[in-house]
């Protein structure tokens, strides 16, 4: 079956630190991904996507994710994290699976960034 | 735009009980979706509308109903509820389906005692 995996599911950094949150996911097929965000006491929003074309994509607010195929893997970067960048970042999976088109949701990593 | 709305934001039932959350979308949107988001396992789907008049199941549709009552509205029906529905419960629309960036509402955080 189709899963999407962030093995940190708590990570705790000081302002300026570099941050890399992992995914990784198992689906053979193409796939679309997705890193969403929730800000405390806010919707949940899109941070950055890929579909196709460099591997290497770029989000809002300095985020950035690279896609490396070989290794089923679409993890999130920032070189300085700010306290702003606290929140819950989601990784998502789109693809087909038993036939029909799905979006699949990992887990969750809460981040906590400390002045 | 208020975007995607949810009522109620809190609600407490009692086991058994009944209720429904609205969401309603003014994106013109034409796919809807129902989440829910429990502790450690990320949004799971309960239902969603690819378009106006239809409904598919998701992950987890057991023990709700939904009502896409017209392009705007997509309606999440609780019709006897169960502890195990203690979540987090939120909707969300996009243009198309699932590859399509997806907003979504505040939320409605259901407790079942």
């Amino acid at each position: 079956a189709q899963s999407v995996s962030q093995h940190n599911h708590h990570v705790i950094l000081s302002e300026a630190a570099s941050l890399e949150l992992g995914c990784n996911y198992s689906y053979g097929g193409t796939v679309n991904l997705f890193w969403y965000v929730q800000y405390p006491g806010q919707h949940l929003q899109l941070l950055l996507k890929y579909f196709s074309g460099d591997p290497l994509v770029k989000g809002i607010k300095g985020f950035e994710a690279e896609f490396i195929k070989s290794k089923f893997s679409f993890n999130l970067r920032k070189p300085s994290v700010q306290w702003s960048d606290t929140a819950e970042y989601f990784c998502a999976v789109n693809g087909f699976s038993g036939g029909y088109n799905k979006l699949i949701f990992g887990a969750g990593t809460r981040l906590a960034v400390h002045p | 735009n208020a975007g995607v709305t949810q009522t109620p934001k809190f609600q407490v039932l009692k086991t058994g009980q009944s209720m429904t959350l609205q969401c309603a979308q003014d994106m013109n949107h034409n796919s809807m979706y129902w989440y829910r988001q429990d502790p450690g396992m990320g949004l799971r789907l309960i239902y969603y509308s690819a378009s106006e008049g239809t409904t598919d199941k998701g992950e987890v549709p057991n023990g709700y109903n939904v009502s896409r009552l017209n392009k705007r509205e997509f309606s999440l029906r609780l019709e006897s509820a169960a502890p195990s529905q203690t979540s987090v419960y939120f909707c969300a629309s996009s243009d198309g389906q699932f590859y399509y960036e997806q907003y979504f509402g505040p939320g409605t955080r259901l407790t079942v005692t």
